[in-house]
């Protein structure tokens, strides 16, 4: 138990479905962060939040939005997804982004586009 | 985009035997971390090296940054089926940079 906790931890949808990933920490952090770990792919970084504030978004397609509502909470709005977005999607904290600051992840959700 | 390659992909022993592996860059990084992915569970560090040349321990693991701070290694002394996961490195190109994410080692040991 990392104290990052991820719902829901399986999830298949269409691609036409919405659908929404959640994390939570309760660790205090400041910043949190989504990653998508595909089969064949590392670890691939796709948004940072700093203070509920975006900081970072990698080049992701807009059918993937996050949203922050409070440091504790991170959310992953889904819609119109591909069948090559299947993968596991990591939630992470952090206290800051400072280099010394330690990522804490979540389980992941284990996502499957039909 | 910096570039993080792992060595062995997959590496399977026995329970007792002792293994190495590899992660390597062109590139210099200012750190570099370790992390172990247990199946369904996210990763979790391991340790983090920023010096080159740093040498730390823990347990029956071992990592080594190497002098020119490209490339790192990890050596398991006596492996037990506990230490069967994924091992991830990770190294951050500058201070405050994300850390990059190799593709990992999936290292299974077997009773």
């Amino acid at each position: 138990e990392t104290g990052v906790t991820q719902t829901p931890r399986h999830l298949v949808m269409g691609m036409t479905n919405k659908k929404s990933l959640k994390c939570e920490q309760h660790l205090g952090h400041n910043a949190m962060y989504w990653y998508k770990q595909s089969a064949k792919k590392p670890l691939e970084l796709m948004f940072v939040y700093s203070l509920e504030e975006r900081v970072e978004n990698n080049s992701v397609p807009s059918r993937f939005s996050p949203e922050c509502p409070n440091s504790s909470h991170l959310f992953l709005h889904l819609h119109t997804l591909q069948p090559e977005d299947s993968a596991l999607y990591l939630c992470a904290s952090s206290l800051g982004l400072g280099l010394g600051d330690t990522q804490y992840f979540g389980p992941g959700t284990r996502l499957t586009v039909l | 985009t910096q570039l993080l390659e792992q060595s062995p992909q997959f590496l399977s022993i026995q329970e007792g035997e002792n293994l190495t592996v590899y992660c390597n860059s062109s590139s210099v990084f200012s750190s570099l971390q370790w992390y172990r992915q247990e199946p369904g569970e996210g990763p979790v560090l391991l340790v983090t090296v920023v010096t080159g040349g740093e040498v730390k321990k823990l347990k029956r693991l071992t990592f080594q940054f190497g002098d020119a701070r490209k490339d790192s290694s990890l050596h398991i002394t006596a492996a037990q089926p506990g230490d069967t996961g994924l091992y991830l490195c990770a190294g951050a190109p500058n201070y405050g940079q994300n850390f990059v994410f190799g593709p990992g080692t999936r290292l299974s040991v077997l009773p």
